[in-house]
């Protein structure tokens, strides 16, 4: 198993520009997640999903929009990019029991 | 809202040493999980211990403990034969099992001197 995948593992936008973060995870887990980590702070939930077609907004979903079409996939939106949004974003997945959340290497993404 | 508190921005411990790091947290919920997990600097979230509430024994893994204190909604992560390789951030983290989302809090960096 390759277990949470994300993609780019670095990038660079312009103000403006859009993007999407790529995520995919081959355990077969229902829920999974997208987090942004700022510099020296903790992690804040963006938007989560409980199974493919169903997806909910986080503490900070502002900016940013997500898609569940298949259980494996949960791509990450960002439409505009602003430099509020430059942050190391991770996106995590976990079985119904919750046991154990199991993160991607999480992406750097600076917006200049 | 539930809310996680880690008091302790940085904390330092000489090898060998032990260490406390501090975590508190406010909720209404009697059933939930506790975890730290730890960043070394490659950015890795690694899960260090995890703890259900409904469980009386503090949770414990190798030179890993936890001291729970339901009442006082406390819990603490002990690092004992602290290792060079220990340093990193170590982040507090609730979940109530409504969508298994993790709420986290700020981070304590941990620093070990040699």
């Amino acid at each position: 198993n390759a277990g949470v995948t994300q993609t780019p593992k670095f990038r660079i936008l312009k103000i403006g520009q859009s993007m999407t973060l790529q995520c995919t995870q081959d355990m077969n887990h229902n829920y999974m997640y997208w987090y942004r980590q700022d510099p020296g702070m903790g992690l804040k939930l963006i938007y989560y999903s409980v199974g493919a077609g169903i997806t909910d907004k986080g503490e900070v979903p502002n900016g940013y929009n997500v898609s569940r079409s298949t259980t494996e996939d949960f791509p990450l939106r960002l439409e505009l990019a602003a430099p509020s949004q430059t942050s190391v974003y991770f996106c995590a997945s976990t079985t119904i029991l919750g046991e154990k959340l199991f993160f991607g290497s999480g992406t750097q993404l600076s917006v200049l | 809202a539930q809310t996680v508190t880690q008091s302790q921005p940085e904390m330092s411990v000489q090898e060998a040493e032990t260490v406390t790091l501090s975590c508190t947290y406010d909720t209404s919920e009697s059933d939930y999980y506790l975890f730290w997990y730890k960043q070394p600097p490659s950015r890795q979230m690694i899960l260090v211990i995890r703890q259900e509430a409904y469980k009386q024994q503090n949770a414990t893994e190798n030179r890993f403990s936890v001291n729970f204190q339901k009442a006082a909604k406390s819990f603490s992560l002990k690092i004992s034969d602290s290792q060079l390789g220990d340093a990193a951030m170590y982040f507090c983290a609730y979940n109530v099992n409504a969508g298994n989302m993790l709420t986290f809090g700020g981070g304590t960096r941990l620093m070990v001197k040699p």
